[in-house]
């Protein structure tokens, strides 16, 4: 079953400037985890943000959720030609699994 | 390098021949998962594997099977393929569990089944 759902489905921006992308998501979560994938590559793990937790930054990522609203954000900051790419949230419908989104994607335009 | 290998990466194939798509980790994972995504649908899972010998059915089993002989790898095996299946598959490990461990992804492989 899908448990989180991106949005925007898809997103383009100019270089440098910041992309936003919401992930929201149906039950309750111990963890929240955000993907990226570059055109049918496998999927790469950015960040891993828990229940208990508000906000993270990795660089130039930044990640939100906000438990009461069922909702999680990533904000790529100054954006580069390289970080066009699917976006995907992944929530654990349990500890044994994954439930991913259908991703957000984002083109960043030289 | 720590690495999940797919074989193959591309296949095309008719309805109805077995095949078996191969995955290993050499990063000592316990927990290993294999996907499907599908246009639109984002990935769903398929099989996980807890450890040897254990393993379990993910939101979209039916057509699957799956074998855990050994730590590192962990086939997809499709006994009588059919159109339906045709998807790019992702096989994936963590050193635990899915929910408390990033996912390691390998690179895919694209099956095509007419």
């Amino acid at each position: 079953s899908q448990q989180g759902e991106e949005d925007p489905q898809a997103l383009s921006i100019q270089e440098g400037e910041n992309a936003t992308m919401n992930c929201s998501y149906k039950t309750s979560i111990n963890n929240l985890q955000w993907y990226r994938q570059n055109s049918g590559r496998g999927l790469v793990h950015l960040i891993l943000i828990r229940s208990n937790e508000r906000e993270k930054h990795s660089g130039r990522l930044r990640v939100t959720l906000d438990t009461s609203k069922k909702s999680s954000s990533l904000l790529i900051t100054a954006s580069r030609a390289a970080d066009t790419a699917s976006y995907f949230c992944a929530t654990d419908a349990n500890d044994y699994k994954l439930s991913f989104g259908a991703g957000t994607t984002v083109t960043v335009r030289a | 390098e720590a690495q999940v290998t797919q074989n193959p990466r591309y296949l095309i194939t008719v309805t109805g021949k077995k095949l078996t798509v191969t995955c290993s980790q050499n990063m000592n994972h316990e927990y290993m998962s294999w996907y499907r995504q599908d246009p639109g649908l984002g990935l769903r899972q398929i099989y996980y594997s807890m450890n040897v010998e254990v393993t379990d059915k993910g939101d979209v089993p039916e057509g699957y099977k799956v074998s855990r002989k050994e730590k590192r790898n962990f086939p997809l095996i499709l006994e009588s393929p059919s159109p339906n299946q045709t998807s790019l598959y992702f096989c994936a490990s963590s050193p635990g569990l899915a929910g408390l461990y990033e996912q390691y992804f390998g690179p895919g492989t694209r099956l095509t089944v007419t």
